[in-house]
């Protein structure tokens, strides 16, 4: 069963184009969460979806950002016109439906870079 | 709203010595504990976890942590550390189950 997968992994981007990062859970789990990782931070919460459902975006920013889940394919993170504050490493867990008492599993995470 | 705290941003450590990472939560209702591992460029790995039952509870690696009701905390202990314990942790708490709140985490540094 292979594992929470994020590609890319590594992406770099100049100020005011589109980071797109994709996330594919782990088989069986309809539950993604996305995270953002600053330096010397801990993770912070973004969003949370179920297969083409938005439940929880209490902490995406209002503007620029965007998330989907659809019914086929990945999830997709979308930052449009990035700015240089918008660098950090993003991470996406999945967990497996219904599971209330969750342990979420952790991708490797996109490194964004913004320059 | 949940928090989570954990006070040393660095634990340095000498190998074969005891190390304890702190971990204090603030919550009104009951909750679900985590810690999690992050080695250099990956993901976060399930260390171990509280959901109810026995308070201590161990990981496969020799990490324990002890939920404290009373104290809000879930302290994560080894009594020997490898070099290859040398990593960033994350102390996590869920009400839900489903979202969420990380700390701040704390490296680990084991020293040889």
């Amino acid at each position: 069963n292979a594992g929470v997968m994020q590609n890319p992994r590594h992406l770099v981007r100049r100020r005011g184009q589109e980071a797109r990062l994709r996330c594919s859970p782990m088989k069986g789990h309809s539950h993604v969460y996305w995270y953002r990782q600053l330096p010397e931070e801990g993770l912070k919460f973004m969003v949370y979806l179920q297969k083409e459902n938005i439940i929880d975006e209490s902490g995406m920013p209002k503007e620029r950002f965007s998330a989907e889940f659809p019914k086929e394919g990945p999830s997709i993170l979308r930052i449009q016109q990035v700015v240089r504050g918008d660098s950090a490493a993003y991470f996406c867990a999945s967990s497996p439906i219904g599971q209330g008492q969750g342990e979420q599993y952790f991708g490797p995470g996109t490194r964004l870079t913004v320059t | 709203a949940q928090s989570v705290t954990q006070l040393d941003s660095q634990v340095p450590v000498f190998e074969e010595a005891p190390v304890e990472l702190r971990c204090n939560y603030s919550s009104s209702v009951s909750v679900y504990l985590f810690w999690y591992v992050q080695y250099p460029n990956q993901g976060l790995q399930l260390l171990l976890k509280y959901l109810s039952g026995s308070t201590l509870v161990k990981s496969i690696n020799g990490f324990e942590a002890e939920f404290n009701k009373s104290q809000t905390s879930f302290h994560l202990r080894k009594p020997s550390v490898h070099i290859s314990d040398t990593a960033e942790y994350f102390c996590a708490v869920s009400v839900t189950g489903n979202q969420f709140y990380f700390g701040t985490g704390t490296s680990l540094t084991v020293i040889p």
